[in-house]
């Protein structure tokens, strides 16, 4: 079975400082992907990043980055020049390789507020 | 170009009743995903359609049950309604291979009193 784990309930940052939030997960898998979906009060799921485990760089997206580690089974997320709008309930989530499985298992979730 | 859309946005039931969600996936897309999403925690899910077929299920009972009609939208249908499945259901679409470009919904935010 794959678990996400999201240590911090809630976090705080200022507007354009730099924040990063945490996420472990268990699997036996060696093939997977993993993702940063933000769900804003809208309720709808925002894909952040995504970063296939296979791929030892890390994956960037103008001001978001992850610090994957695969052998500590770690994969954090950087928001850099945090913004307001960045204000939402952040999840993170794995996937196994499509054909094996391709739901989605969730952590969480952290919220994070931006303050002005 | 419209995203995956569902219908009601929210909706209240009484316990044991019966009640049918809605989902239109995005253009383009034929797979359609339904995860349960109780307050204050990450989505779980529920099963998975694919040329109106069940692909995948999560662990819900035999009351969760769906449907996808030849249009790729889908339907989820609960039956005998407790209080704990009082939640928001998301909707999630998806081409077949599902690597690439998942699309969630809003939601449709059920509260069973």
């Amino acid at each position: 079975a794959q678990t996400v784990t999201q240590s911090q309930p809630e976090m705080s940052v200022q507007e354009a400082e730099t924040v990063t939030l945490s996420c472990t997960y268990d699997t036996s898998e060696s093939n997977y992907y993993l993702f940063w979906y933000k769900q804003p009060p809208s309720r709808q799921m925002i894909l952040v990043i995504r970063q296939e485990a296979y791929k030892q760089q890390n994956a960037t997206e103008n001001r978001f980055s992850v610090n994957f580690q695969k052998a500590a089974k770690s994969f954090s997320l950087k928001i850099s020049d945090s913004q307001l709008g960045d204000t939402a309930m952040y999840f993170c989530a794995f996937m196994k390789l499509p054909n094996t499985g391709n739901q989605f298992y969730f952590g969480t979730g952290t919220s994070l507020t931006v303050i002005p | 170009d419209a995203g995956v859309t569902q219908s009601p946005t929210h909706l209240i039931k009484t316990r044991g009743q019966q009640v049918t969600l809605r989902c239109s996936p995005k253009s383009g897309h034929d797979t359609v995903s339904w995860y349960q999403q109780a307050l204050g925690q990450g989505p779980q899910f529920i099963f998975q359609y694919y040329e109106e077929e069940e692909r995948q299920r999560g662990n819900f009972p035999d009351r969760f049950s769906g449907h996808q009609f030849p249009n790729y939208s889908s339907e989820l249908n609960v039956n005998a309604l407790l209080l704990g499945d009082s939640a928001l259901y998301l909707c999630a679409s998806s081409p077949a291979d599902g690597e690439y470009g998942y699309t969630f919904g809003s939601g449709t935010r059920l509260t069973v009193v």
